[in-house]
Order: C-alpha cells, then structure tokens, then sequence
C-alpha cells in the first residue's frame, strides 16, 4: 500500500498570507494530483502533475511535483477566504492501477 | 452539475440491517468508484467499476458488495450495517484510458450514521 502524508494537517493563516502545503511519500508515482474539497461537496480536481520536476500554475496556486516524482507541494500566495477548504493529494504508482489519496490539508483563511 | 448523483444523501440507519446507497451518472464513463471518507484517513478505496457487470475490491472492501448492472448505475450495498461503518460515502467517475481512468468527479456523497 502506497502511503501519501499530508502535512501540515490543519493551517489556520490571515487574508493575504502565503502558504504551503507537502504531500509526501516513499513511493514514486506516475502521476499525483491535487483536489480541493468544500464542506458538504465531493472533491474537486484542481490539477494534475506527471513529470518530475514539473510546475503548474493555476491563478494564485503553484503546484510542483518533485524531481523523484515522490512528493508534491502546492503553494498559495496571497490567500483568500475563497481558498478555505480541504486539500487533498492523490498519486498513482506503477504497481497500483487507483488513486491513493493523501489524508488532507485542512487550510482556514481568516478575512 | 457534473451529471454524477448519489442517493439518498443522508441516512440514519440501525445495527444489523442492510442499506444500498445508489450513484448515477450521465456523462457516460468507464469508471466509477466508491469511496468512504473518514477524519484522518481521507480518502479510502471501497470498490471500483470497469464496466458493466465488471467490479473489483479496493482497500476497504470488506463488509461491502456492490453491482453494476447498468452503465449509468453504480450501486453500494452494505449487507449489514455496523457502526465502524458510519462515514460519508463519496462516488466517482472517470473516463476510459489512462490517465482518463484516475482523473476524477466526485458526486457530493452520502452520508450515513449507523447506530
């Protein structure tokens, strides 16, 4: 079982702040993603990353998976109330044909 | 919406009897997936779908059946229902090809409490 670690698990920040979030793991996956998850809502998919070492940007998000494709980060500048929510990561291994899901990231931006 | 529907959404149900819970789609995917969420495990694999009538175990299966009878109808059936069983159930789609399979939409889950 491939284990995703999520750190840090919970992030309470002020409007405006920057922020990081790790998603961190043993084992080398062939791709990761990244969901957000708002209270009574399923998750939903922000980005996918594939190559190690690739960057993505979506808006204020940065995402980046890493050179030995074992873990990912996202970053936030300059936060808003709008981004509070759960973040989910979600890798695929070779030896695995589904998702393992991180155990989240729960981000609080305070207005 | 993402044309993905689960019901009922929300259920309260006692220990030792049975509950299904339903997940309907029209987008016409390959895929789709049950999962159950619980504090501090995220995410956690109940079964999957490939296809009609084609299903497979995921990580926490036991205590768990579900069918496929239907494209469009992926059903969860919990034979009977136990406490450690009370969670929110979330199920989700994906499209065929990789990594079509593992890029997914979740419905807004269902949760149920079993006392």
């Amino acid at each position: 079982t491939q284990l995703l670690e999520q750190s840090p698990q919970f992030l309470s920040i002020q409007e405006g702040e920057n922020l990081t979030v790790y998603c961190n793991s043993s084992s080398v996956f062939s791709s990761l993603q990244w969901y957000r998850q708002e209270p009574g809502e399923g998750p939903v998919l922000l980005v996918t990353v594939v190559t190690g070492g690739e960057v993505k940007k979506l808006k204020r998000l940065t995402f980046q998976f890493g050179d030995a494709r074992k873990d990912s980060s996202l970053h936030i500048t300059a936060a808003q109330p709008g981004d509070t929510g759960l973040y989910l990561c979600a890798g695929v291994s070779g030896s695995a044909r589904q998702l393992t899901f991180g155990s989240g990231t729960q981000l609080t931006v305070l207005p | 919406d993402a044309g993905i529907t689960q019901s009922p959404r929300h259920k309260v149900t006692e220990t030792g009897t049975p509950v299904t819970l339903r997940c309907h789609q029209t987008e016409n995917h390959r895929y789709m997936y049950w999962y159950r969420q619980d504090p501090g495990h995220g995410l956690r694999l109940i079964h999957y779908s490939y296809g009609v009538k084609d299903t497979d175990k995921g990580e926490v299966s036991d205590g768990y059946s579900v069918s496929r009878s239907k494209t469009e109808d992926f059903l969860l059936t919990l034979e009977s229902a136990t406490s450690s069983q009370t969670s929110v159930y979330f199920c989700a789609i994906g499209p065929a090809g990789t990594p079509g399979a593992n890029v997914l939409t979740f419905g807004a889950g269902s949760r149920l409490t079993v006392l």
